[in-house]
């Protein structure tokens, strides 16, 4: 079953309105997420790492006003697209790295979730 | 810095054949490797992944990688391809002694398998 659960799969919205997308970690307490952008052709960009209980760290060039991390439990990541232009459609992926104690096979991957597809009209 | 290049955007292959996704990477330190597979409009799913030992790694679905250090190669292979592997695949890596710092992808190599 799903380790990592993303939410909504599919949204549409109107331009300046914002979307909340949840990211769940299901299986394991995860200190650290990261959300990805996955752009038309293929490459996926990571946008920042969220850390429980603290701000998250965005790569250069992702405005932070812009899309809102919140990482306020163990088991929950959000990215708010606030006032969302059609330009910010795109294909929104969290994921969440297993703790050590994890069973060892699985240590230190990834586990991501379904993604979130995003239409800004 | 970290870095992976998969030099091939598309890779065809008939179906029964044997198929090579290639992936070379860049860390300063002991390399953790990673391959994933995602299919449309889903989220990435774990192939396989190196850490030390052996240099040849099997993973899912009959796919293996073989590390070699001083090609600092990572190739993706299967010894006879199915028209169900048709999806995108990424190479991912990290430095083993960089803490909890997030995995460097590559741009993805989209493989086609035709019946």
């Amino acid at each position: 079953g799903a380790v990592v659960s993303q939410h909504p799969s599919r949204v549409i919205c109107k331009s300046g309105t914002s979307v909340k997308i949840e990211c769940r970690s299901l299986d394991f307490q995860a200190t650290t997420m990261f959300w990805y952008r996955q752009f038309p052709k293929q490459s996926l960009m990571l946008m920042a790492t969220s850390n429980e209980g603290s701000k998250a760290t965005y790569e250069q060039g992702v405005e932070k006003d812009k899309f809102l991390i919140n990482h306020a439990s163990l088991t929950l990541s959000t990215l708010t697209v606030t006032s969302a232009h059609p330009e910010d459609s795109s294909f929104y992926i969290c994921s969440a790295r297993a703790p050590s104690g994890y069973p060892v096979h699985y240590t230190g991957e990834l586990f991501f979730g379904e993604g979130s597809r995003l239409t800004v009209l | 810095a970290q870095s992976v290049a998969q030099p091939e955007d598309q890779v065809n292959v008939a179906e029964g054949n044997p198929l090579t996704v290639k992936c070379t990477y860049s860390v300063s330190g002991n390399p953790y490797l990673f391959w994933y597979v995602q299919y449309p409009n889903r989220g990435l799913q774990f192939l396989l992944k190196y850490i030390t030992g052996d240099n040849l790694v099997k993973g899912s679905y009959g796919f293996e990688a073989e590390f070699n250090k001083s090609q600092t190669s990572f190739h993706l292979k299967k010894p006879s391809a199915l028209v169900s592997d048709s999806a995108l695949y990424f190479c991912a890596v990290r430095d083993i002694n960089s803490g909890n710092t997030p995995l460097v992808f590559g741009k993805g190599t989209r493989l086609s398998v035709i019946a």
